[in-house]
């Protein structure tokens, strides 16, 4: 059973049309929600880390938000540079787990100009 | 601040060979790092975790002899593919965590390919 899921899976916009990506997630003992950029061929890049229901975390275009169940990364108007893949990863408590993610599957986002 | 260094970039090699790959972290102390696989179009998966002077703990199916991990400083993880063959090609990718409740930073990744 998939413990984090993305949606949607590919996602495409005009510039300046506004939207949300998806991360629900099923297990309990949340210590913390993680959204990462993508670049190809790169690393993750950090972007925001979540730890309670009602938190909310801005930087510039982007605005991730976290409920129980679900976080939401929102953006507002972006730009042709904002396209790359946005993964979520949760860490739960798993005693010595060390602090590991689990990460989604990621939603590939497409900006056209 | 909380730059990962990971090198080489991209290693091509002979079936048989082994390969090692670096993960630093430049700017801050890491208590923990991480090293992850993935596959094309597919997110990542993680394989081991290690601490700074201990084993590593690898994840289930993951072959101990097959991808060694040393963790011999707060800045340095190093994998080492041994006796690589095509099916061991993949993008490897390291992070580092400075300490609990911070968030794991990434290096670039290191595509291997194996002929």
């Amino acid at each position: 059973e998939d413990q984090v899921t993305q949606s949607p899976e590919a996602l495409r916009l005009q510039e300046g049309e506004s939207s949300s990506l998806n991360c629900s997630y099923t297990v309990s003992g949340l210590r913390g929600l993680f959204w990462y950029r993508q670049d190809p061929g790169k690393g993750p890049e950090f972007l925001f880390t979540l730890y309670s229901a009602g938190e909310e975390k801005e930087k510039e275009r982007l605005k991730a938000t976290l409920t129980k169940k679900e976080s939401f990364l929102h953006i507002t108007a972006p730009k042709p540079e904002d396209s790359a893949t946005y993964l979520c990863a949760v860490q739960w408590d798993f005693g010595t787990s060390y602090g590991k993610l689990t990460f989604g599957q990621g939603t590939i986002l497409t900006v056209h100009p | 601040g909380a730059v990962v260094s990971q090198h080489p970039s991209w290693v091509i090699c002979k079936s048989g060979t082994s390969v090692k790959i670096e993960c630093r972290s430049l700017d801050f102390q890491a208590t923990t790092m991480f090293w992850y696989r993935q596959f094309p179009k597919q997110s990542l998966m993680l394989m081991a975790t290690s601490n700074e002077g201990s084993k590593a703990t690898y994840e289930q199916g993951v072959e101990k002899d097959k991808f060694l991990i040393n963790h011999a400083s707060l800045t340095l993880s190093t994998l080492t593919v041994t006796s690589a063959h095509p099916e061991d090609s993949s993008f490897y990718i390291c992070s580092a965590r400075g300490g609990a409740g911070q968030p794991q930073h990434f290096g670039d990744g290191t595509r291997l390919s194996i002929l």
